[in-house]
């Protein structure tokens, strides 16, 4: 079946533009998260979504960066006033489902590569 | 909060040799352990994953690991390495426990195989 997509899979805009970088889930999954991977520094976690619960937000860096998840299935993840540090790989990944007691596997998309200049 | 160490951060082996990935976790209860294989170009690939049972578990393209808690350490090997190994490797820790989902990587491995 289809696996986690993204797009756009390059993004190139100019510092202190706004960008808007969309996640598609594995149909099914209820949870889904967005990761950041900068260059040598592994990923860092931004944002988890959980069906209809409040997002955790405790990962985003700063307050220029948001997502949502519309419908529970796709979301997008805005990155307002960017800088050059925005500069990384961002990375979606989804999963069945969150709050029981095991760990449930994620599966990762194949990213957005923004490029700041 | 959980943490995971990489401590080599490139790797070069011969076609054909052995391969030894290592991988410290921190984290206070048995952790979920994780690698993951980042071609370039790529989105993360699920190799192998412990949960609980067995502590030497198998994954894909051969590859294995060896959970050691004496040592916090999930160590990734593969007895013949191919051309095509050549890629970045991520060890990850999940939490243990209700609700829990947030992953935690290290900042990866890469891994050149010399022809």
């Amino acid at each position: 079946g289809a696996g986690v997509s993204q797009s756009p899979s390059n993004k190139v805009t100019e510092k202190g533009k706004d960008v808007e970088l969309r996640c598609d889930p594995i149909s099914g999954h209820t949870a889904l998260y967005w990761y950041r991977q900068s260059l040598g520094q592994g990923l860092e976690f931004l944002i988890y979504f959980q069906g209809n619960s409040a997002p955790d937000k405790s990962g985003l860096p700063s307050d220029r960066f948001s997502a949502e998840r519309t419908g529970g299935s796709v979301s997008t993840l805005t990155i307002q006033r960017t800088q050059q540090e925005d500069s990384a790989v961002y990375l979606c990944a989804s999963s069945v489902g969150g709050g029981s007691s095991s760990f449930n596997e994620q599966f990762f998309g194949p990213g957005t590569r923004l490029t700041v200049l | 909060a959980q943490s995971v160490t990489q401590p080599d951060i490139h790797i070069t082996v011969s076609e054909g040799a052995s391969l030894e990935l290592r991988c410290n976790y921190s984290y206070g209860a048995t952790p979920y352990l994780f690698w993951y294989v980042q071609s370039p170009g790529q989105g993360l690939q699920l190799l192998l994953k412990y949960f609980s049972g067995d502590t030497l578990v198998q994954g894909i393209k051969g590859f294995e690991a060896e959970f050691k808690r004496s040592q916090s350490s999930f160590n990734l090997r593969k007895p013949s390495v191919h051309w095509s190994d050549a890629a970045e490797y991520f060890c990850a820790v999940g939490a243990s426990g209700a609700g829990s989902y947030q992953l935690t990587f290290g900042k990866g491995t890469k891994l050149s195989v010399i022809p």
